[in-house]
């Protein structure tokens, strides 16, 4: 089956600084990668994804790539703010298949 | 459109006792996900349900879990027999199926305390 592995499982940056969060998986079948972000005490939420037809996505200070070939993708958040503070969780999935989670990343956002 | 819809928020059970937590998915979407999450982990499955059939339990405990999801009404989750390592957040997410697969969408957790 998948499994999904995650670096680093804790990141501190400044404030304005950028934050990269590194995934890889395992099943070559796996073909979207959404991301989730979670505050203390409440649900995941996503933030983005990307399939695997597609490398790179952007969403204003959020941006996603995928290296099919190497099997990673990563999680890139530039100009951080301190709202940015959680635990941001990587996740692989093929159709008609439950998704795998990353172990987490606690991302903390220093001013 | 209420997303997913979680009860109890807080559930508190005696060891011994059952414990049912319930889910209401978005509405149009016919896929049910549980995951359960203990303090400071991650997001581990347990089961996959759609309306009246179980896709994929592979994550669920052989004992005391079981989880359903009728024609009418909410999924649920039923844990048996409560022991102190069952306390966790359980959270269950929707996705509407169909040609293509999407992101879940999470309800707020039942957040689960054996005592």
């Amino acid at each position: 089956g998948e499994n999904v592995e995650q670096h680093p499982s804790t990141l501190s940056v400044q404030e304005g600084d950028s934050a990269v969060i590194k995934c890889t998986y395992s099943d070559s079948a796996s073909n979207y990668f959404p991301w989730y972000k979670q505050e203390l005490g409440k649900r995941p939420q996503l933030i983005i994804d990307i399939r695997s037809n597609v490398g790179e996505k952007k969403d204003q200070r959020i941006a996603v790539t995928l290296n099919k070939t190497a099997k990673h993708f990563s999680l890139h958040i530039t100009e951080t703010q301190p709202e940015d503070s959680a635990v941001y969780f990587c996740a692989a999935a093929n159709y008609g298949q439950n998704f795998v989670f990353g172990p987490g990343t606690r991302l903390s956002v220093l001013p | 459109n209420a997303g997913v819809m979680q009860n109890p928020r807080h559930l508190v059970r005696r060891r011994g006792q059952e414990a049912r937590l319930r889910c209401s998915p978005m509405k149009g979407h016919s896929h049910v996900y549980w995951y359960r999450q203990l303090p400071e982990e991650g997001l581990k499955f347990m089961v996959y349900l759609q309306k009246e059939n179980i896709i994929d339990e592979s994550g669920m405990p052989k004992e005391r879990f079981s989880a359903e999801f009728p024609k009418e009404g909410p999924s649920i989750l039923r844990i048996q027999q409560v022991v102190r390592g069952d306390s966790a957040a359980y959270f269950c997410a929707s996705s509407p199926g169909g040609d293509s697969i999407r992101g879940y969408t999470f309800g707020s957790g039942t957040r689960l305390t054996v005592v």
